[in-house]
């Protein structure tokens, strides 16, 4: 069974930082772009990051650019999101899922989510 | 950046009805590069249709997609209970920004 498991969300106060993880089982990992994807109160899906398979490519929304880092580690079929100078504004459901098909692709997996809340 | 936008925002239809959501597209995208996903409430996205048309692993054939360029449709053939959902279109291919429309939920009567 195809798994991506987020973890380390939380509540932080503003200008906090967090870090997320997501680790996958059952699922091809190392060849696939992987993307965070979240979803405020409310609201709808918005893209946050997307790394290459090879971690060649790394992009950013530009309501996070500067503040969040992307990274992975294939060996550990992991992805990760350091969140830091957290604003209102990023509190969210925050999924990760595998890209397919392009770098920037359709997700055809999705984690179950992690919140994040932003308050003081 | 290519911005969707989904319409209607809410339709409320009976079971067995047809339903049939748009997403129209800013500028033209590539290669038919656009999916969409169904999300149920306190539920993880679905993804439902890539490529404009092909359906994903295991979604029944009561859903279909089309369209080309600027215009995407999603129809659900004959609505279930279990189709009330909202229904997100996403754009995607070779550079960023990945982007979704705003959703229609989709309500059964």
């Amino acid at each position: 069974e195809v798994q991506l498991v987020e973890s380390g969300g939380g509540l932080v106060k503003p200008g906090g930082s967090l870090r997320l993880s997501c680790v996958g089982s059952g699922i091809s990992f190392s060849s696939y772009s992987m993307n965070w994807v979240r979803q405020a109160p409310g609201k709808g899906l918005e893209w946050v990051s997307t790394i290459s398979g090879n971690s060649n490519y790394i992009y950013y929304a530009e309501s996070v650019k500067g503040r969040f880092t992307i990274s992975r580690d294939n060996a550990k079929i992991s992805l990760y999101l350091q969140m830091n100078s957290l604003r209102a504004e990023d509190t969210a459901i925050y999924y990760c899922t595998r890209g397919r098909g392009y770098t920037f692709g359709f997700s055809d997996y999705w984690g179950q989510g992690v919140p994040v809340t932003v308050s003081s | 950046e290519i911005v969707l936008t989904q319409s209607p925002g809410l339709m409320s239809l009976s079971p067995g009805e047809r339903a049939t959501l748009s997403c129209r597209a800013s500028q033209s995208i590539s290669s038919n590069n656009l999916a969409w996903y169904q999300q149920k409430p306190g539920q993880t996205p679905r993804l439902l249709i890539y490529a404009a048309s092909i359906r994903a692993t295991g979604i029944p054939d009561r859903f279909s997609g089309s369209g080309s360029g600027t215009d995407f449709t999603l129809t659900i053939s004959r609505l279930e209970p279990e189709d009330s959902a909202v229904y997100y279109c996403q754009q995607y291919g070779s550079s960023p920004p990945l982007t979704f429309g705003g959703g229609t939920k989709v309500a059964i009567k």
